[in-house]
């Protein structure tokens, strides 16, 4: 059974730090891994997919790395924002698993102070 | 409109009463999913659709009952909930195929439900 781990589940950083938050899965049979952001109280913003040929994706001052064998990736966020405080997630599809069955971690929850 | 929208955003009912939450995307996409996400735990899948036909039933009771009328819609009917079922209740979409929803996955603000 899948299971998607985060840590630390609590990040607190002054304004400007870069930060790297780790998502670690039990099982490499992976389609994909997407990381996501929540803000309090709200939905899911889609922030970076990765598929499972690829080892990683960028997007402005984000960089998601993917490690398959060892079932691990990496957020990377450079020059942190006050903007950037919210709950990020990561989530992995598996191979021959349920159809679109995403199954998550429970977050790390990021403050940035200015 | 834009992205998935989700009505109510906000609902308080109680344990005897029927209610309904609806999802609508407009991404042209044709899978639609529901998720639950509860105090301290992981976003946990409900149930999927995919080309309005229902592709995963992930144990749920069956107090919750999904309804899938077209690609562009997708509702969740409540009754007879417990208090333990007041979460963030989550709708999202992503382009899916016959056979396959591994795309990437778009998500609804959610309906915050408190079951009295």
């Amino acid at each position: 059974k899948q299971e998607v781990t985060q840590i630390p589940a609590a990040l607190s950083v002054p304004e400007g730090e870069n930060l790297v938050l780790n998502c670690s899965f039990t099982d490499s049979a992976i389609y994909n891994l997407q990381w996501f952001r929540q803000d309090p109280g709200k939905g899911l913003t889609s922030l970076l997919l990765i598929q499972s040929s690829q080892r990683e994706q960028t997007s402005g001052r984000l960089n998601a790395s993917l490690d398959k064998s060892s079932g691990r990736s990496t957020l990377y966020i450079a020059a942190s924002q006050p903007g950037d405080s919210a709950t990020y997630l990561c989530a992995v599809s598996n191979y021959g698993g349920s159809q679109g069955n995403l199954i998550f971690g429970k977050g790390t929850k990021l403050s940035v102070k200015p | 409109e834009t992205g998935v929208t989700q009505t109510p955003r906000h609902l308080v009912m109680g344990m005897t009463n029927k209610k309904s939450l609806k999802c609508e995307q407009h991404l042209g996409h044709n899978a639609m999913y529901w998720y639950k996400q509860s105090a301290k735990k992981p976003l946990e899948l409900m149930f999927v659709y995919n080309f309005k036909e229902q592709t995963e039933n992930n144990s749920v009771p069956s107090r919750f009952s999904p309804e899938c009328p077209n690609s562009s819609h997708l509702f969740l009917h409540l009754h007879t909930l417990q208090p333990e079922d007041s979460a963030l209740y989550l709708c999202a979409s992503s382009q899916g195929a016959s056979g396959v929803v591994y795309n990437e996955q778009f998500f609804g603000p959610g309906t915050r439900l408190t079951v009295l």
